[in-house]
């Protein structure tokens, strides 16, 4: 079957580092997305990996493990504005099917 | 500006009413998709299009049609909307080479009544 795990919600202090998880079980991996979505508004493409390791974009970075089907969002020196849901997203082969997890409330306190 | 275009953004409809919820890209995109997205289930795939007349179901297509007869254009249509059709729509689109993300859509807040 097809299933993404990941927490519900998360807190963290504004300039603090935050990790956030996301377990999945899935039939031809394809690579795995990150996204970020702010309340009402639609979800923004942040990280992609397709390949076992970690990407470093800027603030962010994310990280795969497929023998684990596991992969984590890094977030550093956080800002209020990082407060956001963040969707775990896992394409199947071919790229055509994308299943996303529930998403990850972070709230960033002062 | 490079983006999709979804209208109406709020809708509210009566039972049976058949409604057309449109997507429009400017990116010369050939994969575009559907999704709803309900609190604590995330968002789900309703219908995809990999090309021009090419569409395949996601993982929860009853009740929904697509068509994609223009590159650009992909409308979701609820032939007979029920209230459990009643959710936020977001349409996306991404290139075809496997690293891209999606660009979504600013959604489309539908109730059923």
């Amino acid at each position: 079957g097809q299933n993404i795990d990941q927490p519900t919600e998360m807190t963290a202090t504004e300039g603090a580092i935050v990790q956030i998880n996301c377990t999945y079980q899935t039939s031809g991996f394809n690579g795995l997305f990150w996204y970020q979505q702010h309340a009402g508004e639609a979800p923004t493409f942040l990280s992609y990996n397709v390949l076992d390791g970690l990407e470093e974009k800027g603030r962010f970075s994310s990280f795969l493990s497929r023998s684990k089907g596991y992969s984590y969002l890094l977030l550093k020196e956080l800002q209020m504005k990082d407060s956001a849901s963040y969707l775990c997203a896992v394409s199947h082969t071919g790229g055509f099917k994308t299943i996303f997890g529930a998403g990850t409330r972070l709230f960033v306190k002062a | 500006e490079a983006q999709v275009t979804q209208n109406p953004r709020y809708l509210i409809t009566v039972t049976g009413k058949k409604l057309t919820v449109t997507c429009s890209q400017n990116m010369n995109h050939e994969y575009m998709s559907w999704y709803r997205q309900d609190p604590g289930l995330g968002l789900r795939q309703i219908y995809y299009s990999m090309n021009v007349e090419v569409t395949d179901k996601g993982d929860v297509p009853e009740g929904y049609k697509v068509s994609r007869k223009e590159k650009r254009n992909f409308p979701l249509i609820l032939e007979s909307p029920s209230p459990n059709q009643t959710s936020l729509y977001f349409c996306a689109s991404r290139d075809t080479g496997g690293s891209y993300g999606y660009t979504f859509g600013s959604g489309t807040r539908l109730t059923v009544v």
